[in-house]
């Protein structure tokens, strides 16, 4: 079974500090990898999409790593912002086609002052 | 552009009832994608379309869901008979050239099922 884990489930930080949430994976064949950010109430908005050449890949503060071989990915955030609050989902895509894509459960991630 | 835009932002109905989601995708976007995100079990893809085609319905939980595509400026998400199970927001999503691109979203439907 495909499965998508991601880890922490929570974190707390201050803001100013750097975190990493992960992302393992069972998904095969892979296709992509993609992150995205979700505010409370608010549709998740995409960060980054990482296929299987790829090894980085950065947006802004956000920079996104993938390891095909051990099959894991992180997302590391630098500087946090009070803005950074949200649900991180990692969701990977196998066989080109996005109806064939697992979710994982999400790392809440909370920034205080 | 205005983005995904999602009708209603909220819904509360009876159990029984026919429910119908609303989605008006980005212009020039040719895939639109249907989720359905609940505690229990995250984010799950429903149906997605390509030039207004169903390509993949898999997601689909049960007959009681259909959904449809009439045009590539709106999509329509059924339920009927509603039941308090499918209580959950639905996400409609729009991407361009590929189901492998950026997905971009809208703001959701909020559904309560009593």
């Amino acid at each position: 079974k495909n499965q998508v884990e991601q880890s922490p489930q929570s974190l707390i930080i201050l803001e100013g500090k750097n975190c990493t949430l992960q992302c393992n994976y069972t998904v095969s064949p892979f296709s992509n990898l993609r992150w995205y950010k979700q505010d409370t109430g608010r549709g998740p908005v995409s960060l980054t999409i990482m296929t299987f050449s790829e090894n980085t890949k950065s947006n802004g503060r956000y920079t996104a790593t993938l390891d095909a071989d051990t099959k894991q990915s992180s997302l590391h955030i630098t500087a946090s912002q009070l803005s950074d609050s949200a649900s991180y989902i990692c969701v990977v895509s196998f066989n080109t086609n996005a109806g064939k894509s697992t979710f994982g459960d999400g790392t809440t991630l909370t920034v205080k002052p | 552009d205005a983005g995904v835009i999602q009708s209603p932002r909220h819904e509360v109905t009876e159990m029984g009832q026919e429910v119908t989601l609303r989605c008006k995708p980005i212009s020039g976007h040719d895939y639109l994608f249907w989720y359905r995100q609940t505690m229990m079990r995250g984010l799950e893809l429903l149906i997605y379309f390509n030039n207004n085609v169903p390509i993949d319905d898999s997601g689909m939980p049960e007959d009681r869901f259909s959904a449809k595509m009439p045009n590539a400026s709106f999509s329509t998400l059924k339920i009927q008979p509603s039941e308090p199970r499918d209580s959950a927001v639905y996400f409609c999503a729009s991407s361009f050239g590929s189901s492998d691109n950026e997905q971009f979203f809208g703001p959701g439907t909020r559904l309560t099922v009593l």
